[in-house]
């Protein structure tokens, strides 16, 4: 069964610190893996997914097969980075996302 | 519209009354999704739409919910008899194709007293 796991529901850091937000999967297939945000009052977006091997806004998420994870990190977090954090998995059939119950991250000054 | 627009924003129903949720989607696009978001939860699916065919439906919790895609463009979710167990907010989502990147609404909240 797809199954999208968050294990941190709040994740706190200070400006300037690493951030690193925890999300592993099960599939039996080859799913696409995303990362989406909700910042506050803001309809959920798009903020990366695994095929393009992009960095945005500073956050980079690489596919771990062998782990079954995708965890999204940042090297200096920003207090503007503080939102809410989904993780998706889309596997072959129709294009349903399965999310993750998402991390609530917040950046203190 | 510049993005999927969704209507009401907020919506309180009795128990036991019909609601319907209204999606329009980005012009063009041939896929809707609906999921529907508990309070703490991250969104689950509820149906599938490309075009007017509902392709997949197997999300949707009871045969009290309903949702159509008419003419392949505005979809509208409908729930009957309400119970305070569907009070959620209700996200539409549409995209070029399935695989393609899915563009969210900003959601109904829906709230069964």
């Amino acid at each position: 069964a797809q199954r999208v796991t968050q294990p941190e529901k709040l994740l706190s850091v200070f400006k300037g610190a690493p951030v690193e937000l925890k999300c592993n999967y099960s599939y039996s297939g080859s799913p696409e893996l995303f990362w989406y945000v909700q910042y506050s009052r803001q309809r959920l977006q798009l903020l990366l997914r695994h095929i393009s091997r992009e960095s945005i806004k500073g956050f980079t998420a690489d596919l771990n097969k062998g782990e079954t994870s995708f965890h999204l990190k940042k090297p200096f977090a920003q207090e503007e980075d503080s939102a809410m954090y989904y993780c998706a998995l889309r596997g072959s059939t129709l294009g349903r996302l399965y999310f993750g119950r998402g991390t609530q991250l917040t950046v203190w000054p | 519209g510049a993005g999927v627009s969704q209507s009401p924003r907020y919506k309180v129903a009795k128990r036991g009354q019909d609601v319907a949720l209204r999606c329009d989607p980005i012009s063009g696009h041939v896929s809707l999704f609906w999921y529907q978001q508990a309070l703490g939860q991250g969104p689950e699916f509820l149906t599938y739409f490309q075009n007017e065919a509902q392709l997949d439906k197997s999300g949707l919790p009871s045969d009290r919910f309903f949702a159509e895609r008419p003419e392949g463009s505005v979809s509208t979710l409908k729930i009957q008899r309400t119970q305070k167990e569907d009070s959620a907010v209700y996200l539409c989502a549409s995209s070029l194709g399935k695989n393609a990147e899915a563009f969210f609404g900003q959601g109904t909240r829906l709230t069964v007293v």
